[in-house]
């Protein structure tokens, strides 16, 4: 079954500073990877997401992420924070093209809390 | 967001009752999705669709039911609410199954 890991629960940045979070996912095949963000009381707002050439994958807000098959990782980074990028940020996987199908949705890991510091 | 609807947004209901949230989307997308968001759990798919009176499990369906009539609708229930309920619920919508999803506002549940 597949499965994504976010090992930070909680970050704290300082305003200006650069970001990394970390996704460490689990599938059978390449799948379809994401970035959500989910400002409190909100919805879940799309960042990006990674289907197939490129690794690198530049989203909006700033933010990128880069796919690496070897380590089975898609870490999103952003080069200088500001004060409006608190927010709980989410990683998923859903079935890739060559999953053989399956329209089971989207998988997520459990988010990392980002914390701005002035 | 745009295209999707859930309502209510809010409600309280009481352990035991029976509770229908509804998912609406304009989009005329094929895959529908319920899922439940919780403190350190991110978000559970509950049950999802995949066309009309098409439906299958998720991830933790276990108190909950499902059915879509039609493209636009997709219900979920819970039979006979417990505590454990209580959560924000989200609905998405795909157009292919694999490649996108967009999603609702969500429900804030609280069972009480």
């Amino acid at each position: 079954a597949q499965s994504v890991t976010q090992p930070d629960i909680h970050i704290t940045v300082s305003e200006g500073a650069s970001l990394e979070l970390r996704c460490n996912y689990s599938y059978g095949a390449t799948p379809y990877l994401f970035w959500y963000v989910q400002s409190p009381g909100q919805g879940l707002q799309l960042l990006l997401k990674y289907f197939s050439g490129d690794t690198l994958v530049q989203g909006i807000k700033g933010f990128e992420a880069e796919f690496k098959r070897s380590q089975s990782s898609f870490n999103l980074r952003k080069p200088s924070v500001h004060w409006s990028d608190a927010a709980e940020y989410f990683c998923a996987v859903g079935p890739g093209l060559n999953s053989g199908g399956g329209a089971d949705g989207l998988t997520f890991g459990k988010g990392t809390h980002l914390i701005i510091q002035p | 967001d745009a295209g999707i609807t859930q309502s209510p947004r809010h409600k309280v209901t009481e352990t035991g009752t029976p509770v229908t949230l509804r998912c609406h989307q304009t989009e005329n997308h094929r895959y529908m999705y319920w899922y439940r968001q919780d403190p350190g759990h991110g978000l559970r798919l509950i049950h999802y669709s995949y066309g009309v009176k098409d439906t299958d499990k998720g991830e933790v369906s276990d108190g909950y039911s499902v059915s879509r009539s039609k493209t636009e609708d997709f219900l979920l229930t819970l039979e006979s609410a417990t505590s454990s309920q209580t959560s924000v619920y989200f609905c998405a919508i795909s157009k292919t199954g694999g490649g996108g999803y967009t999603f609702g506002s969500g429900t804030r549940l609280t069972v009480v």
